[in-house]
């Protein structure tokens, strides 16, 4: 089985500071097509899960551009530039492919 | 407006069966895959299946395989998900969401609790 580790599982930051976020998989997300399939995912309190990033590094339609996300084979990085209130809630790394696999999320509080 | 919209869930004893539904509007859902993602109560996400366009190939977690049973009736746009020999275990909101290009699930429902209880 694929497994996607998150790390930190939580993470109290300060308005206006930077927060990080890694995902590591047990398996390269690396496909054969040249494309990496992972994704993030934010799950604001009370709300159902939005999409932040896809294919690594790709914001989705109107997210601030303070996200970001790197990485490559087994290794990923979700950063925020300057955390603001809004940013609260889970965040979940996710694997593409079948099996399709998330992470076990990353509370990020102020 | 993308819109997707659960219903059917409910409290269902251990041993019984529930079809849950979303309805989809806005967009033509007879072109996108279609997908069910769970969340059992304070945790994670956890995808469970997915269904192509015209319903002809469907994939599931293992962990669920030949209990739930992903369909579609395109003409209806809809989606449902059909769970047998509910578990305890099973309790949880299901989400259904849009499986789009590189797997990423774009659009989502508000989802539905299913709790599976005595």
């Amino acid at each position: 089985d694929i497994v996607m580790t998150q790390t930190p599982l939580s993470l109290s930051v300060t308005p206006g500071q930077p927060a990080s976020i890694s995902c590591k998989s047990s398996q390269s997300l690396l496909h054969s097509d040249g494309k990496t399939y992972l994704h993030w995912y934010l799950q604001k309190p009370g709300q159902s899960p939005q999409l932040l990033i896809y294919e690594v590094s790709s914001r989705f339609s109107g997210v601030p551009d303070r996200f970001s996300g790197s990485g490559s084979g087994t290794d990923f990085t979700l950063r925020i530039s300057r955390v603001e209130a809004e940013d609260v809630g889970v965040y979940y790394c996710m694997r593409g492919r079948h099996p399709k696999t998330f992470g076990q999320g990353t509370t990020l509080e102020i | 407006e993308v819109q997707l919209v659960e219903s059917g869930g409910g409290l269902v004893q251990p041993g019984g069966s529930l079809r849950v539904s979303c309805a989809a509007s806005g967009f033509t859902f007879s072109r996108y895959w279609m997908t069910w993602v769970r969340q059992a109560p304070g945790k994670g996400l956890e995808w469970v299946a997915n269904i192509k366009e015209d319903g002809s190939t469907t994939n599931y977690v293992d962990s669920v395989k030949g209990r739930l049973t992903i369909s579609r009736d395109n003409a209806k746009n809809s989606l449902y998900l059909q769970i047998n020999s509910l578990r305890v275990e099973d309790t949880a909101v299901y989400y259904c969401a849009t499986d789009e290009s590189s797997g990423r699930f774009v659009f989502w429902g508000q989802g539905v609790l299913v709790t599976v209880s005595s």
